[in-house]
């Protein structure tokens, strides 16, 4: 059974939507919450939250961490396809073996 | 600097050969992990380095599969008697020291078994 649960799996939409990603764990012993971006192979880092309630931006990327109700959003406004890619959630910093969440694909049509 | 560098970047073999992937780090990186990602699915763990310890082998997925670092760098990560199912993507990431959760990413390495 997955500790870290990612929704939609996927999603499709067009240039300038926003979108909320969730990411729902049942881990409670780690440090931190991050989000990547897998566009190819390599995931790039996004955000890391340790602290619940406290909004993280970067350009058009927002995210927040609400650990009383065991969840995480990744929202992005105004997409552009370069956004298309899959979004990963991870837990990290307890035992210090990260736990993936298995992704949401986003596709971004112009 | 450098990133996260894997090779080969693409591997085929035929079930039952032995491979070998190999990983070098972000240089002063002391932790390195190995992940699996197999199609639609997430990263799964396999082994963690940090420094001069013992490393987490908890992740790997059978006695076919081993890794070693060497000089607290360089790794390499053997699967022997290749399986279908070792069909996957092996990613490879690094980072400054075991309490540093952001992770670097090498472009990974995807293997198929035929």
């Amino acid at each position: 059974e997955d500790k870290v649960v990612q929704s939609p799996l996927s999603l499709v939409v067009h240039e300038g939507d926003t979108v909320t990603l969730n990411c729902s764990y049942e881990v409670t012993n780690f440090r931190s919450l991050l989000w990547y971006k897998q566009e190819k192979k390599a995931p790039t880092f996004l955000f890391m939250l340790t602290s619940s309630g406290i909004e993280k931006k970067s350009g058009r990327l927002s995210s927040i961490l609400d650990k009383k109700e065991l969840f995480s959003i990744l929202n992005i406004t105004a997409t552009q396809t370069g956004d298309s890619a899959i979004y990963l959630c991870v837990l990290s910093g307890g035992s210090y073996i990260p736990t993936f969440g298995r992704g949401t694909s986003l596709i971004v049509h112009p | 600097g450098a990133g996260v560098s894997q090779s080969p970047s693409n591997k085929v073999t035929e079930k039952g050969k032995d491979v070998e992937l190999r990983c070098d780090p972000i240089s002063g990186h002391t932790a390195l992990y190995w992940y699996r990602q197999s199609l639609g699915q997430g990263l799964e763990f396999l082994i963690y380095f940090q420094g001069n310890s013992a490393p987490d082998k908890s992740g790997l997925p059978s006695d076919r599969f081993s890794a070693e670092r060497t000089g607290g760098s360089v790794s390499t990560l053997t699967i022997q008697r290749t399986q279908q199912e070792d069909s996957a993507v092996y990613l490879c990431a690094s980072s400054p020291a075991v309490d540093e959760e952001t992770q670097y990413f090498g472009p990974g390495t995807r293997l198929l078994v035929l």
